[in-house]
This record gives structure tokens, C-alpha cells and sequence, in this order.
């Protein structure tokens, strides 16, 4: 069974520094790996997935996160926090040969200080 | 934009009674999904459907029923509403290259008193 665990309940940075969520996964199969983001009282929106291509995947507003096997994990990353960043994260494993199955995390809050 | 609505956006009803909440899409997706969002939970899947008629349940699918007679419609029902059951609730569809990502719907804030 898959399992997802975010290391940071909450990750406060200040504007222009570099942002790092950490997630990491369980999975017996082949893993989809996706990142989210919730703003406050939104819905959730992709910001980007690994689905086996590149391991270095690049996503929507400067987001990236590395596929890393060996260490079961797909840490997200952004040079430069903008304030337009704060939200809710979420890491959600899927497993390709059961992709019906979509298991999240519980998610990391990022605060951007001014 | 999936093309994904819900509604009603908001409500909210009393212990007892039963709420249905409906989902619907416009691109003919044969995957949709039901979670709620709880703080510290992350989403957790209430139950899927892979086609019309076709459903199965999720990881907290007691005190929840599902329906799909339409491909462009899965409507959730609370039987009998409780208070563990005031959530944001979320609709998703399966769609994108591979069809193994999911998009998500605006919610629906449920509160039961």
C-alpha cells in the first residue's frame, strides 16, 4: 500500500529566500508522484507531477521537485518565495498499475514573510 | 479547468438529517472521486467511480452513499448527517496524459449542527 508523509506540518521563509517542502513516499509499485497547492478557501491545484519521465520535474509558478528512488522522497523547491506563495502543500502518491488509488498527505502550510 | 462544478458551495443542515451533494463534469472523464479535507487529514478518499453504475468505496466511506447514473454526474449522499461529518468536501475527475492525474473541483463546506 502506498503512504505519503510531509516532514513539515509548517515551513515559514521570508520573501526571496528559497523554499523546500519535504515529502516522502511509500509505494510498491511504480510511483505518480504530484504536488498541489490550496490557497486559503480554494480548491487544490496541480503544480506539477513524476510520472517516470525526468526525475527533475519543473512545474507552474517556478515550483520543481526531484524524483529520488533511493530515497523514496519528492521534495519541492523554489528559489525565491514570493508572497503570492503562502498556501497549503500536499505530496500524493499514486501507483500507476492501480491508479485508482490516490493517497495524500496531510499537507505543509507555507508562510512567506514580508 | 477540468471543467469540474459542485454544489451547493456552502451548506448547512442539522444532526439527522439526509444531504446529497452533487458533482458534475462536462468532458465525459470516466474517473471521479469524493474526499473530504480535514485539518491535519489531507484529503482522504471517501469513494470513487470508474463508470456509470460502477463505484467503490474509499479509505471513510462509512455514513456515505454514491450515485452515478450519469457519466457527467456522482452525487454523494449523507444518509443521516453528524457532526464528524462537518468537512470541505471535494469532488475530483482522472484525466491528462497517462490518465493518472487528478483535478480537483471548488468544494463544498459542509457543517451539520
Amino acid at each position: 500500500a502506498q503512504s505519503v508523509t510531509q516532514l513539515d506540518s509548517h515551513v515559514s521563509v521570508s520573501e526571496g529566500t528559497p523554499v523546500l517542502l519535504r515529502c516522502n513516499y511509500s509505494s510498491s509499485y511504480s510511483p505518480s508522484l504530484f504536488w498541489y497547492v490550496q490557497h486559503p478557501n480554494k480548491g487544490l491545484q496541480l503544480l506539477l507531477k513524476y510520472t517516470s519521465a525526468a526525475t527533475l520535474v519543473k512545474g507552474i509558478n517556478g515550483f520543481e521537485a526531484e524524483f529520488k528512488k533511493s530515497e523514496t522522497s519528492f521534495h519541492l523547491t523554489k528559489p525565491s518565495a514570493h508572497m503570492s506563495d503562502a498556501a497549503e502543500y500536499f505530496c500524493v502518491v499514486s501507483e500507476r498499475n492501480y491508479g485508482q488509488n490516490f493517497v495524500f498527505g496531510p499537507g505543509t502550510r507555507l508562510s512567506v514573510l514580508p | 479547468d477540468a471543467g469540474i462544478t459542485q454544489s451547493p458551495r456552502h451548506k448547512v443542515t442539522e444532526t439527522g438529517t439526509p444531504v446529497t451533494l452533487r458533482c458534475h463534469q462536462t468532458e465525459n472523464h470516466r474517473y471521479m472521486y469524493w474526499y473530504r479535507q480535514d485539518p491535519g487529514h489531507g484529503l482522504r478518499l471517501i469513494h470513487y467511480s470508474y463508470g456509470v453504475k460502477d463505484t467503490d468505496k474509499g479509505e471513510v466511506s462509512d455514513g456515505y452513499s454514491v450515485s452515478r447514473s450519469k457519466t457527467e454526474d456522482f452525487l454523494l449522499t449523507l444518509e443521516s448527517a453528524t457532526s464528524s461529518q462537518t468537512s470541505v468536501y471535494f469532488c475530483a475527475i482522472r484525466a491528462g496524459q497517462g490518465t493518472d492525474t487528478q483535478y480537483f473541483g471548488p468544494g463544498t463546506r459542509l457543517t451539520v449542527l
